[in-house]
Order: structure tokens, then sequence, then C-alpha cells
């Protein structure tokens, strides 16, 4: 298996435009998190799916991020309109409820917004 | 509400001598913890674990050590090498509200010198 893949690698876009991050979970796994790091707060927990249904998105900082997940293989983070605060390292991660506590990580995407 | 917390943000070792990596939580439904090492440009990847029935677990040069009663856990890592440096991640997993989730630490930079 590849891991987990997400996609862009990095985006720079100017504020107050969309923007679309993707994460392809490793097959098989039934828990997707979308996680933020920045300097202060480390990796913060935004939004996790079990079995493609949101279970806790008391993460999201505000109705400008979305997050959804249409199928087992496939979920997307939403930003709209973006801001220069919303720029950090994005990462998605999967893990296999049944056998493992254990999630494992994309590469991330790196976002800045100007 | 910072669940997990990494109080030191940076720690620098020399080559061949111990390094010790502290964090300390607060949510006492907490019963799984991990660590998990990130390099620049990369995604966190899973170091090292231990169950809320042990106090220690063991891998190669690597320890950790749970003290339930207070609410702490370290990594040990024995010897240093320049390798290990990368910032460091505690996570917490549990019961209830924290049931399917990590929560994770800030984060600590290790910087080992040769």
């Amino acid at each position: 298996d590849a891991g987990v893949i997400q996609s862009p690698r990095h985006e720079v876009t100017e504020m107050g435009q969309e923007v679309t991050l993707r994460c392809k979970p490793i097959s098989g796994h039934d828990y997707l998190f979308w996680y933020r790091q920045t300097m202060m707060r480390g990796l913060e927990l935004l939004i996790y799916f079990n079995n493609n249904v949101p279970i806790d998105d008391s993460g999201m900082p505000e109705d400008r991020f979305s997050a959804k997940m249409p199928n087992a293989s496939f979920s997307t983070l939403k930003i709209q309109p973006s801001e220069p605060r919303d720029s950090a390292v994005y990462f998605c991660a999967s893990r296999d409820g049944q056998t493992s506590t254990e999630a494992f990580f994309g590469q991330g995407t790196r976002l800045t917004v100007v | 509400d910072q669940q997990v917390k990494q109080n030191s943000p940076s720690l620098s070792v020399q080559e061949g001598r111990i390094s010790i990596l502290n964090c300390d939580y607060t949510n006492s439904m907490f019963d799984y913890f991990l660590w998990y090492k990130k390099y620049p440009a990369e995604g966190p990847t899973f170091l090292i674990s231990i169950s809320s029935i042990k106090d220690k677990n063991e891998d190669g040069r690597f320890t950790v050590f749970l003290n339930k009663s207070a609410k702490h856990l370290s990594l040990h890592i024995v010897p240093s090498q320049p390798g290990d440096s990368a910032v460091y991640f505690c996570a917490a997993s549990g019961q209830g509200t924290s049931y399917g989730k990590l929560t994770f630490g800030q984060g600590t930079i290790l910087t080992v010198h040769p």
C-alpha cells in the first residue's frame, strides 16, 4: 500500500479564495482524521470520520471550514473563504480501528494564504 | 483546553547521551499513549506506545514510562544519535469523548549533536 496520500503538497492562494485539500486513506482503514499543525498548538485535530461518517468536528475552527468523506477512499477539507491565519500544514491520517490505535499520516499539505 | 501538554519546546543532547522527553495529560479517560516522530516536510510516524495497564514499554533504544497517578509519561532514548533529531509528539487516546481519536501535544524539537 502506498500509505496515506495527500494532495496538493503545497498550496499558495490569495485571501478570500476557496481552498480544497484532498486525502486518500490507506485501503481498509475505517478511521480518517484531519489535523492542522501550528507552532503554538502542535497537531490540532480538526475533524474525524468513522466509516465515512463525521464523528467529531469540534476542532473545526469556524464555519469557513468543512470536510466531507463521500466514500471510504476519499476525503476533502475545504476552506472558503481562506484567510492568512489559515496558513499551516494540514495532515490527513487514517487508522484501522479493528487492529490498531496507531494512526498513519500523509505527508501533509503546506497551505499559504497571502 | 490542551489535554496533552509537552512543556519543553526543545531539547538539545550530545550524541551517546540519554534524551528524555516529557508529556503531561489532564484527561483521566485516556488509556493509551503514543509517541510520534516527525522529520521536516514529512508526516509524523509512529515510534512507540504504551497501554495504561503498563508502566513501561521498551523497543530497542526507546523506552516509554507511564506514571498514571501523576498523569505523566516520558520517552527515553539511549543512546541518542544524530539521526534522532526531529520533532517528537506525544499523543493519547481513550474512552468516552476521547474514543477513536488521538489528541496530540505541541511537540518537542530534539537536537542531537555529534
